[in-house]
């Protein structure tokens, strides 16, 4: 397996616009997690799904941020509209289980600059 | 609060020495807790986890040690080599309601000295 696939790695773009990230999930997993990583704060967890479904979204930082998840083998992180702010570096996760006892294997990231 | 911390932000080890990275959880309830390794330009890989009925748990030149009494985990390397240059995240399962997320703390740079 080719591991969590995201895409695209890199994007720059200006205030104001749509920023699309995505991600492919290991096959046969059923969670899927979308993270932040800034060095103020860290690596936070904006949103999880288990079987397509969003389980807790608490953690997206609000209404400008969005995912879904309309199958099993994608999955999508859309900000609308973006703000300087958003520049971060943000994970896809999956694993085959919930947290507990189940390793969660990380993709490469996109690293999301907004000008 | 239910943060993960770290008291060192980073670490400088000579090459061959054994490393200990330390990290203060503050929720009591939870039960399942993972060391992540996350190298330049990656994503966290897993490195081990340790759930809360032990006390100790190796893995391949790495050992977890979890004390409940005073919430503090840490982890170990042994024979530290360049290849595990690193920011190191310990991360808890909180347990509420059986919750699936994890929560990170804020990561400890490991820098190895020739």
């Amino acid at each position: 397996d080719a591991g969590v696939i995201q895409s695209p790695r890199h994007e720059v773009t200006e205030m104001g616009q749509e920023v699309t990230l995505r991600c492919k999930p290991i096959s046969g997993h059923d969670y899927l997690f979308w993270y932040r990583q800034t060095m103020m704060r860290g690596l936070e967890l904006l949103i999880y799904f288990n079987n397509n479904v969003p389980i807790d979204d608490s953690g997206m930082p609000e209404d400008r941020f969005s995912a879904k998840m309309p199958n099993a083998s994608f999955s999508t992180l859309k900000i609308q509209p973006s703000e300087p702010r958003d520049s971060a570096v943000y994970f896809c996760a999956s694993s085959e289980q919930g947290a507990s006892g189940n390793e969660q294997f990380f993709g490469p990231g996109t690293r999301l600059t907004v000008l | 609060g239910e943060s993960v911390g770290l008291h060192l932000p980073t670490l400088s080890v000579q090459e061959g020495d054994n490393s200990i990275i330390n990290c203060a959880y503050s929720n009591s309830a939870s039960d399942y807790f993972i060391w992540y390794k996350q190298e330049s330009g990656k994503g966290p890989q897993f490195i081990i986890d340790i759930r809360s009925n032990m006390d100790k748990r190796q893995g391949q030149r790495v050992t977890v040690l979890l004390n409940k009494t005073v919430k503090h985990l840490s982890l170990q390397i042994a024979a530290t080599q360049p290849g595990d240059s690193a920011v190191y995240f310990c991360a808890e399962n909180p347990g509420w309601n059986r919750d699936d997320k994890i929560i990170f703390g804020k990561g400890t740079r490991l820098h190895i000295l020739p």
